[in-house]
Parts: structure tokens; C-alpha cells; sequence
């Protein structure tokens, strides 16, 4: 079941600073990964996804970084706005039927 | 693009009911659906995967009696919380299978269980 009480990281940056939010995934088979930004009371927003046989892959204002020998991801967002304020969460699809497993969650402050 | 609905948005209810919540996909079809649950300040577990005519297959940890999943057509996928509980407030969010983007995932659902 759940954890109870588990609180997610917070990462703090100042508006216009970069950001880098990190995931770890835990299935050496995944072979898809997303990035999902999620505002309060609402469904996970589909910001960049990357395949495992590619490295890095750049979207507006977003990188996805993939290391697949040690199953970690990166997202970075440049020149951090208000906005993008939310809770970011990596997610893994383990096998050819879509089933996607998402990470811990990272949220994000930017401060003004 | 795809839309995908959920109803109801947010529902409230006694300890002991049970809540239906729909999941509809508005202009596509899909065979897949995914039912996941969130809980304040946590990530998005997977509850279920359920295939168009066939049963559910749960997670570990997921009573199949208490998350009746029903998928009764290519286009509309319905989660009952049986004998509802306290604990078992939620944010519930589905999710169509196929391309991981936004516009497969549904709004989701608020329960609150008093």
C-alpha cells in the first residue's frame, strides 16, 4: 500500500534560473519514459517523453536527459517561469502494453 | 485531439456506500484502460489495467472486490468503490492505453469519504 505521511521533495529556484528536477527508474527493460507536470487537482500534462535509444531530447524550454546505466532521468527547464510552478513526475512504460509506472515526484517553487 | 472525460469530478459520500466514477474517451476507441489512484502528496499509483471484454488485472495490494472495474465498451470504462471507507479518499484518474500524452489521461475524480 501507500506510505503514509510521505512528503514530496521540494526543489526551490529563482525565476529565471534553470532547473533540474532528477528520477530514478527502477526497470532496466523500460524502454519509454515521460515527463508529466501536475497542477493541483487536476490529471498529470504531458510535457517531454524520450526513448531509451536516445540520450537526450530537447522540446521548448524543456531537455529530457536519459543514462540508461544507472536508470536516471533529468528534466531541465530553462529560464524557470512562474508558471511552472507544479509537481513533476517521470514516468516508465515497462512493456509494450502502454503500462506506464510513475516516480516519486519532484514539486517545484519558483520563487519571484 | 483525443478527449477523455471523467464523471463525476468530485463526490462525497458515507462511510459504507459505494461510488461509481465513469471514464469516457469522447472521439476515439481503445481496447486499454488504466485506473490509477493518488493520494495528497504522492505520486500516481496503478491500481488496474482492464482490456474491453475481458477481466481487470490488479496490482499488487488492490482488492479486486472492493475496485469493481467494468469495461463495458471501447469507449467507456466505469470504477466502483464498494463499501467505501474513510481511507479510501482519493484523487482517481484514468487513463486510456496507448502514447503516454495528455489527452488520454482523464480529468480525474476527488472522492471524499466521510
Amino acid at each position: 500500500g501507500e506510505s503514509v505521511g510521505l512528503h514530496l521533495p521540494t526543489l526551490s529556484v529563482q525565476e529565471g534560473d534553470n532547473s533540474i528536477i532528477n528520477c530514478a527508474y527502477s526497470n532496466s527493460a523500460s524502454d519509454y519514459f515521460i515527463w508529466y507536470k501536475q497542477e493541483s487537482g487536476k490529471g498529470p500534462q504531458f510535457i517531454i517523453d524520450i526513448r531509451s535509444n536516445m540520450d537526450k531530447r530537447q522540446g521548448q524550454r524543456v531537455t529530457v536527459l536519459l543514462n540508461k546505466t544507472v536508470k536516471h532521468l533529468s528534466l531541465q527547464i530553462a529560464a524557470t517561469q512562474p508558471g511552472d510552478s507544479a509537481v513533476y513526475f517521470c514516468a516508465e512504460n515497462e512493456d509494450s502494453s502502454y503500462k506506464l509506472i510513475f516516480g516519486s515526484g519532484t514539486r517545484l517553487l519558483v520563487r519571484p | 485531439g483525443a478527449v477523455v472525460s471523467q464523471h463525476p469530478s468530485r463526490v462525497i459520500c458515507k462511510s459504507g456506500t459505494s461510488v461509481k466514477i465513469e471514464c469516457r474517451s469522447l472521439d476515439f476507441q481503445a481496447t486499454t484502460m488504466f485506473w490509477y489512484r493518488q493520494f495528497p502528496k504522492q505520486s500516481l499509483m496503478l491500481m488496474a489495467t482492464s482490456n474491453e471484454g475481458s477481466k481487470a488485472t490488479y496490482e499488487q495490494g488492490v482488492e479486486k472486490d472492493k475496485f469493481l472495474i467494468n469495461h463495458a465498451s471501447l469507449t467507456l470504462s466505469t470504477l466502483t468503490v464498494t463499501s467505501a471507507h474513510p481511507e479510501d479518499s482519493s484523487f482517481y484518474i484514468c487513463r486510456w492505453g496507448g502514447a503516454g500524452n495528455e489527452q488520454f489521461f482523464g480529468p480525474g475524480t476527488r472522492l471524499t469519504v466521510l
